[in-house]
């Protein structure tokens, strides 16, 4: 059975710090991993999408890598800001099952001005 | 449309009600899913429809709940004689078959009362 594991579970950071949120998961056999961004009271908006054969992704002042061995993809974000705090979720999708999208619980993080 | 569209956006009901939850996908996507997100806890897969294929019904945590997606596009989760235990945010996300990265809706927040 896949689980996805989200470390820390909470950050507070002061705005301008470069930070990392880690995500790892059991099962490595995995169709691709997705990142999304979850505003307090809205959906997901998606930021990152790795497939299985990619190392890393970028997006503006993000960046994801994957490490399918060990089963772990980390979030970096550089010079952060108050307007990304927000709580921030991996999910990946198994081989076997590629639409099912299973969540870490998530990391809520929050940049002081 | 731009993205996904779910409605209403919240939706009050008194324990005993049916309700209905709409999501319209993005314009092309012939994958569908609904999540379900309860408070303090991570999403919880519903039910998939992909094409003309038959759904995936496994997360669908009983009889009282039914999906539909009419013509490919178009889905309808109804929730039957609903329980304070329903309270949660419905998400419904689509995705293209091919890239599989899920694009969210904003959410129905729905409270048994």
């Amino acid at each position: 059975k896949q689980e996805v594991t989200q470390i820390p579970a909470a950050l507070s950071v002061p705005e301008g710090e470069n930070l990392v949120l880690n995500c790892s998961f059991t099962d490595s056999a995995i169709y691709n991993l997705q990142w999304f961004r979850q505003d307090p009271g809205k959906g997901l908006t998606s930021l990152l999408l790795i497939q299985s054969s990619q190392r890393e992704q970028t997006s503006g002042r993000l960046n994801a890598s994957l490490d399918k061995s060990s089963g772990r993809s980390t979030l970096y974000i550089a010079a952060s800001q108050p307007g990304d705090s927000a709580t921030y979720l991996c999910a990946v999708r198994r081989m076997d099952s590629s639409y099912k999208l299973i969540f870490g619980s998530g990391t809520r993080l929050l940049v002081r001005p | 449309g731009a993205g996904v569209s779910q409605s209403p956006s919240n939706k009050v009901t008194e324990k005993g009600k049916d309700v209905e939850l709409r999501c319209d996908p993005i314009s092309g996507h012939t994958a569908l899913y609904w999540y379900r997100q309860s408070l303090g806890q991570g999403l919880e897969f519903l039910i998939y429809f992909q094409g003309n294929s038959a759904p995936d019904k496994s997360g669908l945590p009983s009889d009282r709940f039914s999906a539909e997606r009419t013509g490919g596009s178009v889905s309808t989760l109804t929730i039957q004689r609903t329980q304070q235990e329903d309270s949660a945010v419905y998400l419904c996300a689509s995705s293209l078959v091919g890239t599989e990265e899920a694009f969210f809706g904003q959410g129905t927040r729905l409270t048994v009362v």
